[in-house]
């Protein structure tokens, strides 16, 4: 079951703010953000654990609400470089046979 | 460190032939997976595997095979190729299965006609 991302698609002036969403219907154990420039392999931002703790990017910030299934990501004072596709993945157990299943990803689009 | 390294980087395929895509990683990764990418469809798991020997379904598995002799390679293999596997293929890779950074590979874009 892939996590819903909204929106689906974002214009920004550089600048202003941005906030991507992902929920699903399982329980979570971790979300993960990843970011896709075009014509290039994603490249990973964060992941957000349950239990609070969060790894990755310095300029990113990131939430995950367990009791809700949801993550949202923030884009703050956006550049042209966050320009992309931004997917997040979720994996719903802590165990070795878990695997990261990813959303249909949302469209960032910078304008200087 | 090379990092992901998946060939070819291109491939047009007649339908019914088959192929096998490589990948290969340099950085003692245990967690290896392979991802389709359509327009419109996000990343979709096809295969992954947690070391070498042990592979899995992931949600997409349907015309495609897998193994993993070592913990190096984890190819992909076409059986049939079919115009509905026309498509770009990623393969990442990550230290563990738990929640460490996924790499990923620069893909390969593959028609089927």
């Amino acid at each position: 079951q892939q996590p819903v991302q909204s929106p689906q698609a974002v214009i920004l002036r550089e600048g202003e703010d941005a906030v991507i969403n992902c929920s699903s219907s399982k329980a979570l154990y971790s979300v993960h953000w990843y970011r896709q420039k075009h014509g290039e392999a994603p490249v990973f931002l964060m992941i957000l654990l349950k239990g609070g703790e969060q790894k990755g990017h310095e300029k990113i910030s990131a939430s995950f609400n367990e009791k809700k299934q949801q993550s949202s990501l923030y884009l703050t004072a956006s550049q042209l470089s966050y320009s992309g596709t931004y997917f997040c993945g979720t994996e719903k157990k802590k165990n070795r046979d878990d695997k990261i299943i990813f959303g249909k990803g949302t469209r960032l689009h910078i304008l200087p | 460190n090379a990092g992901v390294t998946q060939t070819p980087k291109f491939q047009v395929l007649k339908t019914g032939q088959s192929m096998t895509l490589q990948c290969a990683q340099d950085m003692n990764h245990e967690y290896m997976s392979w991802y389709r990418q359509d327009p419109g469809m996000g990343l979709r798991l096809i295969h992954y595997s947690v070391g070498a020997g042990i592979t899995d379904q992931g949600e997409v598995p349907n015309g495609y095979n897998v193994s993993r002799s070592t913990t190096e390679d984890f190819p992909l293999r076409l059986l049939s190729a079919a115009p509905s596997q026309t498509s770009v293929y990623f393969c990442a890779s990550s230290y563990s299965f738990e929640n460490t950074e996924a790499f990923f590979g620069q893909g390969t874009r593959l028609t089927v006609v």
